[in-house]
């Protein structure tokens, strides 16, 4: 699980604001994923990505966007449009969109 | 649609003593269940899948597809146990992890 990073590890924006989290991964996995962790709610998959230049919306992808222009990369935009951005993030990525899912450290975004 | 239910949001026994945390899932084919693991200040990782039938740090799951169910016991539960638990079911149809809402086990001294 160390080849998955996120940054920063704590995020603060105001309203209004478009913010970037990133995700990156050694491990040469193709698949990538974000997720919104909030309590009593579990994980819930907001985009997924199987293969470079390719991404699909998950379940809660509205005020979200992303981007996969590098297969180690993986960056997601809380754009101002999300209504309750305040949440935990993390990313994971998987070789397959069948094989064992990895997990970043994950980012903690408050907006102010 | 697909759905993982845990309904226990905290579970807390003493240590020494049994310990079973509930899933229960809704999906109409052949799903593969997965159990994740949070321990405090760690990143999220993979305790068990049902496909391999392990052992992993004394857990184990059975997926009953009679009632639709992958619970995870452990005969003696230990305090290194006390974490956040998440059910996790994959339809193996190319599609994504559906997780449950989590529980939150706390073993005591």
């Amino acid at each position: 699980d160390g080849g998955i990073t996120q940054s920063p590890k704590y995020l603060f924006r105001k309203e209004g604001q478009n913010v970037t989290l990133s995700c990156e991964q050694n491990l040469n996995h193709d698949a990538m994923y974000w997720y919104r962790q909030d309590p009593g709610q579990g994980l819930r998959l907001i985009y997924y990505s199987q293969i470079v230049n390719d991404f699909q919306k998950g379940d809660i992808a509205e005020g979200y966007s992303v981007s996969r222009e590098k297969k180690e990369s993986f960056p997601l935009t809380v754009t101002s449009a999300q209504k309750n951005p305040t949440a935990f993030y993390l990313c994971a990525s998987s070789m397959g969109m069948t094989d064992t899912q990895y997990f970043g450290p994950g980012t903690r975004l408050t907006v102010l | 649609a697909q759905r993982v239910t845990q309904p226990e949001k905290l579970l807390s026994v003493f240590k020494g003593a049994p310990v079973e945390l509930k899933c229960n899932y809704s999906y109409s084919g052949s799903p593969e269940l997965f159990w994740y693991v949070q321990y405090s200040r760690q990143r999220l990782q993979l305790l068990l899948r049902h496909i391999s039938r392990e052992s992993i740090k004394g857990f184990t799951a059975d997926l009953n597809k009679g009632e639709t169910s992958f619970h995870l016991k452990k005969p003696f539960a230990q305090e290194e146990d006390s974490a956040m638990y998440y059910c996790a079911l994959n339809n193996n149809a190319g599609n994504m992890l559906t997780f449950g809402g989590g529980t939150r086990l706390m073993v005591k001294p």
